[in-house]
């Protein structure tokens, strides 16, 4: 069966620091992988996602990036944490038909 | 562009009673996908349902159903027999078929499933 970890699970930054969440998929290949942010009490913003290694697709500008350097991986970064990138974030699996499948989460405070 | 609105950002329902809530969505598209997520205090993410358009018949999953109205872009879902595990945030959401299935989703909302 396909299973989806994200980590850290909660993670707390001062604001200029660098970050770096992971997320990775078991049992499938070649998946649809998706970023989203959740801010407290608000839908979820789909930030970046990538139909295959090495191709991302961003949907909103931001202080973020994102990269995907192996099959099931799938990496969120920053040079310059800011406090507005405090929230809730989610990475997505879509086993390219239809329906997304959701990891645990990572809760990211920046000070 | 695809946007997704759920205008009710609270609501509360008496164990065993029926809910419904509500979600609009305006696209120019006309082969998508609709779903229901249910977020519980854990945040995780969970399907609850989900429509493809081309279909008519509307979906069921057990105690949960959709009234899809296609032609007035409407999507709303029913919970019968209330249950208190069903208090949760619940998002509605848009998938445009390919260019990388993504989804859109709207703000959510609040249930509260009150003893």
């Amino acid at each position: 069966s396909q299973t989806i970890h994200q980590w850290p699970a909660t993670l707390v930054q001062p604001v200029g620091s660098p970050l770096s969440l992971e997320c990775t998929v078991e049992g499938t290949s070649n998946p649809n992988l998706y970023w989203y942010r959740q801010a407290a009490g608000r839908g979820l913003q789909l930030l970046f996602y990538s139909v295959g290694i090495g191709q991302i697709s961003s949907e909103v500008p931001q202080n973020l990036s994102a990269s995907r350097p192996q099959d099931r991986q799938f990496i969120l970064s920053s040079k310059k944490l800011l406090l507005s990138d405090s929230g809730f974030y989610l990475c997505a699996w879509n086993p390219s038909t239809d329906t997304q499948y959701f990891g645990p989460g990572t809760r990211l405070t920046v000070l | 562009a695809q946007t997704v609105t759920q205008s009710q950002p609270e609501m509360s329902v008496q164990e065993a009673e029926t809910v419904t809530l509500s979600c609009t969505y305006d696209t120019s598209e006309n082969n998508y996908y609709l779903f229901w997520y249910k977020q519980p205090p854990s945040r995780q993410m969970i399907l609850v349902i989900r429509q493809e358009a081309y279909k008519q018949q509307n979906a069921t999953e057990n105690r949960f159903s959709v009234n899809f109205q296609k032609a007035a872009k409407s999507f709303s879902l029913k919970i019968s027999d209330s249950q208190l595990g069903d208090t949760a945030m619940y998002f509605c959401a848009f998938m445009k078929l390919f260019t990388g299935n993504q989804f859109y989703f709207g703000t959510g909302t609040s249930l509260t499933v009150i003893p």
